[in-house]
């Protein structure tokens, strides 16, 4: 069964402190690793979606990556706006995501 | 464009009720899956649909049931109501699902007094 497993679960990080979050990931055929940002009360987000082991994607001050047993999700420079649940997502077969249990990351002034 | 909407929002029920929750997916969406979401954890999967046939099923019991109709929206439906089954229910449309990106409504707050 597909095992996903995402660290730290919380981080408390000072405005401008960069810092990353790490998905690791047990998975019969890889088909698709899902980033999604998600905030109190609302649906998750989407953020990015890695396909192959090497890829980066960027958006703002996020940057993921994906190896073959993990991906990181890199928040540069972070403001207070970036604080929420972190969520990463595999897909293994045509229809189903696998979740972790998410980070969540606080951002203070 | 309007994204994917859930009804209701909130709803409030006993246990051994029934109850129907409603999708409508982003336009041109052919695609809608379900899942369960409690608090602290990741969505679970409840179901996918595509054109109207069911595509894939999580493990969840009979008592979860879905449809989706010609227009793609979709219904969950939810038997003899247990107090776990308290959660959050996240509808998500992709274009034909696959390793597409699947987008999320907000959500509907499920409650089991």
């Amino acid at each position: 069964e597909d095992q996903v497993t995402q660290s730290p679960e919380a981080l408390r990080l000072q405005e401008g402190e960069s810092s990353s979050l790490n998905c690791s990931y047990t998975v019969s055929g890889l088909r698709g690793l899902f980033w999604y940002r998600q905030d109190p009360g609302k649906g998750p987000e989407f953020l990015f979606t890695l396909y192959s082991a090497g890829e980066e994607k960027e958006k703002e001050r996020l940057k993921a990556t994906l190896t073959k047993k993990e991906s990181f999700l890199h928040i540069t420079a972070p403001k207070p706006e970036d604080s929420a649940t972190y969520l990463c997502a595999v897909q293994a077969n045509d229809y189903k995501l696998s979740f972790g249990a998410g980070t969540t990351v606080t951002v203070r002034a | 464009d309007a994204g994917v909407t859930q009804s209701p929002t909130h709803l409030i029920k006993t246990r051994g009720q029934h109850v129907t929750l409603r999708c409508s997916p982003i336009s041109g969406h052919k695609s809608v899956s379900w899942y369960q979401q409690v608090l602290g954890q990741g969505p679970q999967f409840i179901f996918q649909y595509y054109e109207k046939e069911e595509r894939g099923r999580g493990n969840f019991p009979d008592r979860f049931s879905a449809r989706q109709f010609p227009n793609y929206s979709s219904e969950l439906n939810v038997n003899a109501l247990l107090l776990g089954d308290s959660a959050l229910y996240l509808c998500a449309s992709s274009l034909w699902g696959g390793n597409q990106p699947q987008h999320f409504g907000d959500g509907t707050r499920l409650s089991i007094l």
